[in-house]
């Protein structure tokens, strides 16, 4: 039969606007998270992470927002630039030792 | 700083054949990940080591599928008999104890025709 892929959410901006990706993870007792970026061709890149004992935390250009009420994180990317394009995928540790990963958003930044 | 070290980058061979996937991890980390990447299915976990030792390979498909880790700073992943459903991008990845980052390689792609 015909297979079907996952279908990833597609956000697409502007040069120089800023970018939000959602995501929305499932284990309330999970206590550490993360975002990778993944371009065409290599394997996930660590740009930032956040415990659960923090709501915010800001890198170069990246915002990382979490909200445990509602199990919420996101990922703000300010004056988004072509080389920002590329898959981003959130983690959380579930306290096992290991990651689960959501399924991804891609973002597409137009000049 | 050497990142995570994954070898081959690409690998094409037909089914039946054995194939090994090989990783060096960061130095002085001692978690050591192996992952699956498909279209279908995503990134998925397939097994993992702290200090050398496997703690969990409830992720490895069956039993075509077996890891080692001989020492610190290489692991590799062989399946045997290969099939074509094993087509996918394999990464490995490093973590330093505690709460911190894993950080992957650039991964294997591998195609079984």
């Amino acid at each position: 039969g015909e297979s079907v892929g996952l279908h990833l959410p597609t956000l697409s901006v502007q040069e120089g606007d800023n970018s939000i990706i959602n995501c929305a993870y499932s284990n309330s007792a999970s206590d550490y998270f993360i975002w990778y970026k993944q371009e065409s061709g290599k394997g996930p890149q660590f740009i930032i992470d956040i415990r659960s004992n923090m709501d915010k935390r800001q890198g170069q250009r990246v915002t990382v927002l979490l909200n445990k009420t509602v199990k919420h994180l996101s990922l703000q990317i300010a004056a988004t630039q072509p080389g920002d394009s590329a898959v981003y995928f959130c983690a959380e540790n579930t306290g096992f030792q290991k990651l689960v990963f959501g399924t991804g958003t891609r973002l597409l930044v137009s000049p | 700083d050497a990142g995570v070290i994954q070898s081959p980058r690409h690998e094409v061979t037909e089914m039946g054949q054995e194939v090994t996937l090989r990783c060096k991890p960061i130095s002085g980390h001692n978690s050591l990940f192996w992952y699956r990447q498909t279209m279908m299915r995503g990134l998925e976990l397939l097994i993992y080591f702290n200090n050398n030792v496997p703690i969990d390979d409830s992720g490895m498909p069956e039993d075509r599928f077996s890891a080692k880790m001989p020492n610190a700073s290489f692991s590799t992943l062989k399946i045997q008999p290969s099939e074509p459903r094993d087509s996918a991008v394999y990464f490995c990845a490093s973590r330093a104890a505690g709460n911190q980052p894993q950080h992957f390689g650039d991964g294997t792609r591998l195609s079984i025709l």
